[in-house]
């Protein structure tokens, strides 16, 4: 069974660091991309970066450049997305998802980890 | 970066009601085009690829079209079940960007 399975809810201040992570199992992920969705309170989804977990290249949507850093663990074929300096407006449900195959969408979705930065 | 924009934002419709919506590219995206549904409160599911292909367990009532630039997802008859908002996504090169999301109810 191909699962995408996400860390827990978190709740942090504004300046501190976080990361959170998505482990893969039930097919070779390695060979595709995983990438990080952002949702915030009641509003859209926003497409943020992704990354192949085989070399680790990575693409960032401009919005999102510089704000976060995504990496991965090929060995433990987990992604993860990281923040050096949390502010308020990071609040939101945050997903990872991946394709099948090359030249696909995003065919499995993680569980959505809610992050919440307030003081 | 190509923007993706859909109409309507929302829409109220009968059960039964043929029901359509558009995404927009602002440059050509071939028919590298996804159509999603999230359901309140729950992760979105992929219902189409590549403009057209529905996936395995989505129920024939859904259905996409177009190329290019322009995209309709159509549900011919509306069902209590479908409420949810719908999201189309470009996926050919990255950013990967959804559509703002039509909200789909029930008049």
């Amino acid at each position: 069974e191909v699962q995408l399975v996400q860390s827990g809810a978190e709740m942090k201040k504004p300046g501190e660091s976080l990361k959170i992570s998505c482990q893969a199992s039930g097919y070779s992920f390695t060979n595709y991309w995983i990438g990080w969705v952002r949702q915030m309170p009641g509003k859209g989804l926003e497409w943020m970066a992704l990354i192949f977990l085989g070399d680790s290249d990575t693409r960032y949507s401009p919005s999102f450049q510089g704000q976060v850093t995504i990496s991965a663990d090929k060995s433990i074929t987990t992604a993860f997305l990281q923040w050096s300096s949390l502010r308020a407006s990071d609040t939101a449900m945050y997903y990872c998802a991946s394709q099948e195959r090359r030249g696909r969408p995003f065919d499995f979705w993680g569980q959505g980890t809610m992050v919440t930065v307030s003081s | 970066d190509i923007q993706m924009t859909q109409s309507p934002s929302s829409l109220s419709a009968s059960v039964g009601d043929r029901v359509t919506i558009t995404c927009r590219a602002s440059q050509g995206i071939n028919s590298y085009l996804a159509w999603y549904q999230q359901k309140p409160g729950k992760v979105p599911k992929l219902l189409i690829s590549a403009a057209s292909t529905l996936q395995s367990g989505v129920p024939s009532r859904f259905s996409g079209s177009g190329s290019g630039t322009d995209f309709t997802l159509t549900i011919s008859s509306l069902q209590p079940e479908d409420v949810a908002t719908y999201y189309c996504q470009k996926y050919n090169s990255a950013p990967w960007t959804f559509g703002q999301g039509t909200k789909v109810e029930i008049k």
